[in-house]
């Protein structure tokens, strides 16, 4: 069955540190993928997203994510981690081609110490 | 950004009564609306397409007289949880697509913060 797995559940990390957050997905063809970020008492905003091209994409505040067909992943990064950064983040996928249906993860709840 | 905004954010409701949330687009038209439906550390999960002006497509196994869903305008969808039982509390999301452009395929979904229901 097509799915997305985000193996980590929750994550502790430094201010300062880097992150990286786990995303794979199972799927036959390369799908659309995204990395989406939930705040307390806000809707997922979305922080980046891939298509097609160059692999390593930029998204919104200082994340970038690297897709890699041989292993089906969608790797969030962040170089430095900022206490603000404490969230849920969600890997997501379409799987249709036309950005409707998409199927999310189980989320990775990142903790950030000072 | 475009703001998506849902209400109420949180409701508590008895057995058997129905609740009604709403999902408004604020800054932006969307034709097409999207419902999920989020439980406690899991993920989200694809309830039901709302389009604007016919009828809502839902899901495999959502159940459409429970969840009904209305679009009628391009800036407000509406999800009623008709007699709601304790069963169905959970987390409700919706999204939005612009129309135009800017909303094709490939186009920003803009999501609302989520609505809480607790079915007593």
């Amino acid at each position: 069955a097509q799915s997305v797995t985000q193996p980590d559940i929750h994550i502790t990390v430094s201010e300062g540190a880097s992150l990286e957050l786990r995303c794979n997905y199972s799927y036959g063809a390369t799908p659309y993928l995204f990395w989406y970020v939930q705040s307390p008492g806000q809707g997922l905003q979305l922080l980046l997203k891939y298509f097609s091209g160059d692999t390593l994409v930029q998204g919104i505040k200082g994340f970038e994510a690297e897709f890699k067909r041989s292993q089906s992943s969608f790797n969030l990064r962040k170089p430095s981690v900022h206490w603000s950064d404490a969230a849920e983040y969600f890997c997501a996928v379409d799987l249709t081609g036309g950005g409707n249906k998409l199927t999310f993860g189980t989320g990775t709840q990142l903790k950030v110490e000072l | 950004g475009a703001v998506v905004s849902q209400h109420p954010s949180w409701v508590i409701c008895k057995s058997g009564t129905s609740v009604k949330i709403e999902c408004r687009s604020l800054d932006f038209q969307a034709t097409t609306m999207f419902w999920y439906r989020q439980f406690p550390k899991q993920s989200l999960m694809l309830m039901a397409t709302s389009n604007e002006g016919s009828k809502a497509t839902y899901e495999q196994g959502v159940e459409k007289d429970k969840f009904l869903i209305n679009h009628a305008s391009l800036t407000l969808s509406t999800l009623t949880v008709t007699s709601a039982h304790p069963e169905d509390s959970s987390f409700y999301i919706c999204s939005a697509r612009p129309t135009g452009l800017a909303g094709g395929p490939t186009g920003e979904l803009f999501f609302g913060e989520g609505s809480r229901l607790t079915v007593l």
